[in-house]
This record gives C-alpha cells, sequence and structure tokens, in this order.
C-alpha cells in the first residue's frame, strides 16, 4: 500500500532563516506530487506541483521554492522565512491526470517568529 | 475558472443530529466531485467521490450525490458523532486539471 510521510512534523524558525520541508512517498512510482500551504483557520492553497524528476510548475509566487530530486522524494525550501510563511504545509500525491483524486501527507506546523 | 463554493462555518450541532454541509460548483464539462475531511492537527483523507452527474459517493454513513442539474455536492449524515468534528473540503477536478477545493466548513459536534 501507499503511503507517504512529511518531516518535520513541527517547525519554529526565525525571520530571515532558510526552510527546507521533506516529503517521500512509498509504494508507488512516477507519482505527481503537490505542495499545499493552509494559513490559520483558511483553505488549502497550491503552491507546486511536479509530474516528474525535475519537472516543477509553481502557482503561486513567492520567496518559496520546491525540488523533486529523486522520483518520490518532494522538498519545499526557503532562503529567508518571512513571518507570513507561518502555517500547515501539506504535501499530497496522485497518479494518472493532474487533479484525480489526491492523497495527502500528515502535513507540517510551520510558526515563524 | 473552475470554482468550489461551500456554506461558511462553525456549524455547531448536537450529536445525532442531521448534517447536511451544502457545496456549489462552477466548472465547463463534467467534473469529478470529492469531499475531504481533516481532523484537528491532521492532513487531508479523501471521504468520498463521485465522477458522474447523479453518482452517489458514500463513506463512513457520509452521502453526496452528483447534481448536475444544480451542479451541487452536498454531503450529508444522518447522525453526526462528536468524532465527525472536523473540517470539511469539497474539491472538483475537472478534466485533467488541478483540484480545485472550497474553502472548508468546520463542523463542530457537541455531546
Amino acid at each position: 500500500s501507499q503511503t507517504i510521510h512529511q518531516w518535520p512534523a513541527t517547525l519554529v524558525q526565525p525571520v530571515g532563516s532558510p526552510l527546507s520541508l521533506e516529503c517521500t512517498v512509498e509504494g508507488t512510482s512516477n507519482p505527481n506530487l503537490y505542495w499545499y500551504r493552509q494559513a490559520a483557520g483558511r483553505g488549502l492553497q497550491l503552491l507546486f506541483y511536479s509530474v516528474g524528476i525535475g519537472q516543477i510548475s509553481s502557482e503561486v509566487p513567492q520567496n518559496l521554492s520546491a525540488s523533486r530530486p529523486q522520483d518520490r522524494q518532494f522538498i519545499l525550501s526557503s532562503k529567508k522565512l518571512l513571518l507570513s510563511d507561518s502555517g500547515f504545509y501539506l504535501c499530497a500525491w496522485s497518479v494518472g491526470l493532474l487533479g484525480e483524486t489526491q492523497y495527502f501527507g500528515p502535513g507540517t506546523r510551520l510558526l515563524v517568529l | 475558472g473552475d470554482s468550489v463554493t461551500q456554506m461558511e462555518g462553525p456549524v455547531t450541532l448536537s450529536e445525532e443530529a442531521f448534517l447536511t454541509i451544502n457545496c456549489t460548483y462552477t466548472a465547463t464539462g463534467y467534473p469529478s466531485l470529492f469531499w475531504y475531511v481533516q481532523y484537528p492537527g491532521e492532513g487531508l483523507q479523501l471521504l468520498l467521490k463521485a465522477t458522474k452527474a447523479d453518482d452517489k459517493g458514500s463513506n463512513k454513513g457520509f452521502e453526496a450525490t452528483y447534481r448536475k442539474e444544480t451542479t451541487s455536492f452536498h454531503l450529508e449524515k444522518g447522525s453526526v458523532q462528536v468524532s465527525d468534528s472536523a473540517v470539511y473540503f469539497c474539491a472538483l477536478n475537472n478534466a485533467g486539471n488541478m483540484l480545485t477545493f472550497g474553502g472548508g466548513t468546520r463542523l463542530m459536534v457537541k455531546p
């Protein structure tokens, strides 16, 4: 069966520090991968998606970036965090056409102080 | 473009009450429709889906029927439990494009 992992689960970082969040999927090959952000009490915002190694599409311009160094690994990064980067970051995967049923990881809660 | 509109919460109910969370959508063609649930502090879980008009998705006592004539996919449950307290997201997928999510509806069930 397929599983998706995210780490860390919780992170507290000072403004201006770098960020690296990792997501890995097991039990499937060539998945589509997604990064979402959920601000407190709000809906989901799609940040990035990837259909293959090294292929990244950005949905929202910001100071975040994403990379996919391996088939089942998706990384969200920032060189300098802003206060507004605080939120709950969710990774998801799907197979087949983009937008088919997506399966979400447990999320990373980021607090920027 | 495609969009999903959900009723604003929070929705507060007593245990064993009937639940309806409204969801309407705007899309060309024939999208697939989804309900996801997010329990406190967790990621989203797929609750149910429907891929064509008049399909009924069901899971864990929840149901939703794809109504093309009213462009709706309302979520219902006959008798809610405290453990159903969560945020519920309606979403659509239109011809392989990205999933489009509604804003979420928080449900609080009191014993």
